[in-house]
């Protein structure tokens, strides 16, 4: 049972670069999110996905594009890379955009932008 | 709008003492809680949640938490920790409605000494 799995790992970009975060799930879930986690900073929602279809932004969507290609997967497109954009980066699902539901979370991907 | 805090960053204890990780949140609505685990290198998993009724939830795995509503606190407790404990852990508080509305703390450290 994979759950949520995000690639790469662990990427490292110069500035002005453009690189897309690949998420896929395979719990049948309708709701998917983009999250970035920085020290001391918790997690931040960058964008979400209610439900196959949609897109909309979330705390902090400046500098990313998304796309929900199909139920299963979801990603995150860094057109043109910024050191401010070194973070770990988190895909997460939930069955349905309540939040009364918990998030189900990818490994991560350890970007650094140089 | 809402916000969590988590006072303590970092919480060193030894193994088979007692623990608490301490959560507030400030909310104007009812909130649901959580309390999300990250392992080394993983990604994030639910711990445990309080949506409604007993005040008091547990996890599989000695974990528990109260939700104290006039103190709006939701602290995590363990009578004795092992090694294993060793992680991150994140308070979240979401109002009703979707996933934007979700608010993760900025984490505590737990680490467990032998």
């Amino acid at each position: 049972n994979a759950g949520v799995t995000q690639t790469p790992k662990f990427q490292v970009l110069k500035t002005g670069q453009s690189m897309t975060l690949q998420c896929a799930q395979d719990m049948n879930h309708n709701s998917m999110y983009w999250y970035r986690q920085d020290p001391g900073m918790g997690l931040r929602l960058i964008y979400y996905s209610a439900s196959e279809g949609t897109t909309d932004k979330g705390e902090v969507p400046n500098g990313y594009n998304v796309s929900r290609l199909n139920k299963r997967e979801f990603s995150l497109r860094l057109e043109s890379a910024a050191p401010s954009q070194t973070s770990v980066y988190f895909c997460a699902s939930s069955p349905l955009d309540r939040g009364r539901t918990e998030a189900f979370f990818g490994q991560g991907t350890r970007l650094t932008v140089v | 709008a809402q916000s969590v805090t988590q006072l303590d960053s970092q919480v060193p204890v030894f193994e088979e003492a007692p623990v608490e990780l301490r959560c507030n949140y400030s909310s104007s609505v009812s909130v649901y809680l959580f309390w999300y685990v990250q392992y080394p290198n993983q990604g994030l998993q639910l711990l445990l949640k309080y949506l409604s009724g007993s005040t008091l939830v547990e996890s599989i795995n000695g974990f528990e938490a109260e939700f104290n509503k006039s103190q709006t606190s939701f602290h995590l407790r363990k009578p004795s920790v092992h090694i294993s404990d060793t992680a991150e852990y994140f308070c979240a508080v979401s109002e009703p409605g979707g996933y934007q509305k979700v608010t993760f703390g900025t984490g505590t450290k737990l680490q467990v000494i032998p």
